[in-house]
């Protein structure tokens, strides 16, 4: 099965405590994303990449960090410094060529709670 | 900056009623927009994507339409039923120079009532 996973689905962090998100794929996709989605609201980019050992601030990245060691992974670390981190978070890739570039696919998220 | 906005915020509808979604967008240099759906605590689904070069896709019951110039999208559902209820989100991407980065509207809540 070709497609999105990410987990876990559930994760509660402590006050001060780093938790890292975990995003994999395995559909071959150069780039991939990170979403933070709000109550009744969109999706605000939080960190992309579009290449292995690359990777760009999105809208909100303060507080968050990321790496992109493997083309197939893209994890997440929430860290102590964003202070408010309850939200939904979805992680996304996109083939950047050839004719079907640029749609995103998505997993189906990690939710994260504050204790 | 790109920014997506979405009419109405909500829907509420009978079933069999043929309906339509808006989204605007301010930066009309956009090679494609993408129609999404989501159900309630999961991820999105992609419905449609339309090229610039398009200026309708379909998919089944789904018709998506571009206007690049006027910055408006829609997305047409016909014949709705009970199982489309759920959030359509559109997303721009920034520009043709901002790479493959997506902006999102904050979509509609579609509620079709049987």
């Amino acid at each position: 099965d070709g497609g999105i996973t990410q987990s876990p689905k559930y994760l509660f962090r402590k006050e001060g405590q780093n938790v890292t998100l975990s995003c994999e794929q395995n559909l071959n996709h150069d780039a991939m994303y990170w979403y933070r989605q709000d109550p009744g609201q969109g999706l605000r980019l939080i960190y992309y990449s579009q290449i292995v050992n690359d990777f760009q601030k999105g809208d909100i990245a303060e507080g968050y960090s990321v790496s992109r060691e493997k083309k197939e992974s893209f994890p997440l670390t929430v860290t102590s410094a964003q202070k408010n981190p309850t939200a939904f978070y979805l992680c996304a890739s996109s083939n950047n060529r050839g004719r079907v570039k640029n749609i995103q696919y998505f997993g189906a998220g990690t939710r994260l709670s504050v204790l | 900056k790109q920014e997506v906005t979405q009419i109405p915020a909500a829907l509420s509808v009978p079933e069999g009623e043929n309906l339509v979604l808006n989204c605007s967008f301010t930066d009309s240099a956009i090679y494609n927009l993408q129609w999404f759906r989501q159900d309630p605590g999961k991820g999105l689904t992609s419905l449609l994507l339309i090229q610039s070069s398009q200026r309708e896709q379909t998919s089944g019951r789904l018709n998506a339409s571009l206007d690049k110039s006027s910055g408006r999208s829609t997305l047409y559902i016909a014949a709705s039923q009970p199982g489309d209820s759920a959030t359509y989100l559109c997303a721009a991407p920034g520009g043709e120079t901002s790479g493959s980065r997506l902006t999102f509207g904050e979509g509609t809540q579609l509620t079709v009532n049987p």
